[in-house]
């Protein structure tokens, strides 16, 4: 069965300071793998994805993320946080081939940038 | 404006009371899934659809049903809502086509069951 682990509830960050949300996965075969985000009572905005190539791929509002093969990871990072990224972050898998295209999300990070 | 809506968007009800939570998307996009918002348990899969007629279960499917008539819409059925049903619900789309896959959200139906 696939699945997605975010390893921490929440990450704090001073403004102007560079952040990561972890995110490591597990799926049969190759991925397709999501960066969504959450602002307070709105649904999920797609950030970025990682369908194949080069394994850094950058997305909206400056973040980018990292997919590492062998560490089955892929973590988001922007280099300088702004106080309008907190929200809710998610990352999420999809099989690449296959009849069979579950959409599996983590249990979500939420991003606490300091001012 | 390329968008997914969901009706209504806030709903209480009582136990074992059928209700019906419609969801339409306005792109032509060929797959369509619903999921539940829980604290501490994030976003999980109720169904999807592949395309018209073709639905599967996610990870929650039980109590709940769907049905793919139309390609915009892809309504969840509740036939006897129970309390444990109680969560925020929201329903996606995206194309199927390759590098693409990246879903659009609606903005939400928070269901209350008493």
């Amino acid at each position: 069965a696939q699945s997605v682990a975010q390893p921490e509830d929440q990450v704090n960050v001073a403004e102007g300071n560079p952040l990561t949300v972890k995110c490591t996965y597990s799926v049969s075969g190759n991925p397709y793998l999501f960066w969504y985000v959450q602002y307070p009572n709105r649904g999920l905005q797609f950030l970025l994805k990682y369908i194949t190539g080069d394994n850094l791929v950058k997305g909206s509002y400056g973040f980018e993320a990292e997919f590492n093969k062998s560490q089955t990871s892929f973590h988001l990072k922007k280099p300088s946080a702004l106080v309008s990224d907190s929200a809710l972050y998610f990352c999420a898998v999809r099989p690449i081939s296959g009849g069979y295209q579950k959409v599996t999300f983590g249990i979500g990070t939420k991003l606490q940038v300091i001012p | 404006e390329a968008q997914v809506t969901q009706n209504p968007r806030y709903l209480i009800t009582v136990t074992g009371k059928k209700l019906t939570v419609t969801c339409s998307q306005n792109m032509n996009h060929e797959y369509m899934s619903w999921y539940r918002q829980d604290p501490g348990l994030g976003l999980r899969q109720i169904y999807y659809s592949m395309n018209v007629e073709v639905t599967d279960k996610g990870d929650v499917p039980e109590g709940y049903k769907v049905s793919r008539k139309e390609k915009r819409n892809f309504p969840l059925i509740l036939e006897s809502p129970s309390p444990n049903q109680t969560s925020l619900y929201f329903c996606a789309s995206s194309t199927s086509g390759r590098a693409s896959y990246e879903q659009y959200f609606g903005p939400g139906t928070r269901l209350t069951v008493t």
